[in-house]
């Protein structure tokens, strides 16, 4: 079953946060995050692990519930190179994912 | 390395035509992917293998086969295209670990694919 990703999109201001949200209605072993700009492929964000393991990059934030199922991606002091649609996939042990809708970033300037 | 490189970039089919999309990676990737994704709906799976001579089906098999006859090679075979099938296709591959590590998935630069 496909993850729910809230707000389908956010318009934010250069400087401003953000919250992204997944939840799923599956037990989760993982969630993964990933950036999508127009026309191009998804490109790694973060992994959080049944466990608390994450795996990322340094300038990015995100937590995981694994009793609520939900996981959360915090982009904080946002930059234009922010922008893109952010989908999260969710997994579990077999490394299939499901991915969300995605979320439509924007930063103005 | 180059990664996970796909051909061909773009292409038009007519209905009832086959074609296959090409997979390559180059980083001893055991695990390989192919999704489609339409706009507003994320990506779909539509066929993965663990493995040469292992592949098994996604959400959205339907027209579609897979083959896995190297390590690094992940083709998807369209049989008689239908409009349906309008999208764009992406291949992707991770290394999975048999203690059950998760590991980032690796994705091509995608295949846009019209059928009419």
């Amino acid at each position: 079953q496909q993850p729910v990703q809230s707000p389908q999109a956010v318009i934010l201001r250069e400087g401003e946060d953000a919250v992204i949200n997944c939840s799923s209605s599956k037990a989760l072993y993982s969630v993964h995050w990933y950036r999508q700009k127009h026309g191009e492929a998804p490109v790694f964000l973060m992994i959080l692990l049944k466990g608390g393991e994450q795996k990322g990059h340094e300038k990015i934030s995100a937590s995981f519930n694994e009793k609520k199922q939900q996981s959360s991606l915090y982009l904080t002091a946002s930059q234009l190179s922010y922008s893109g649609t952010y989908f999260c996939g969710t997994g579990g042990s077999n490394y299939k994912l499901t991915f969300g809708k995605g979320t439509l970033l924007t930063v103005n300037p | 390395n180059a990664g996970v490189t796909q051909t061909p970039k773009f292409r038009i089919l007519k209905i009832g035509q086959s074609m296959t999309l090409q997979c390559t990676q180059d980083m001893n990737h055991n695990y390989m992917y192919w999704y489609r994704q339409d706009p507003g709906m994320g990506l779909k799976l539509i066929y993965y293998s663990v493995g040469a001579g292992i592949t098994d089906k996604g959400e959205v098999p339907n027209g579609y086969n897979v083959s896995r006859s190297t390590t690094e090679d992940f083709p998807l075979r369209l049989e008689l295209a239908a409009p349906s099938q309008t999208s764009v296709y992406f291949c992707a591959s991770t290394y999975a670990r048999d203690s059950g590590g998760q590991e980032t998935q690796y994705f091509g630069p995608g295949t846009r694919l019209l059928v009419l």
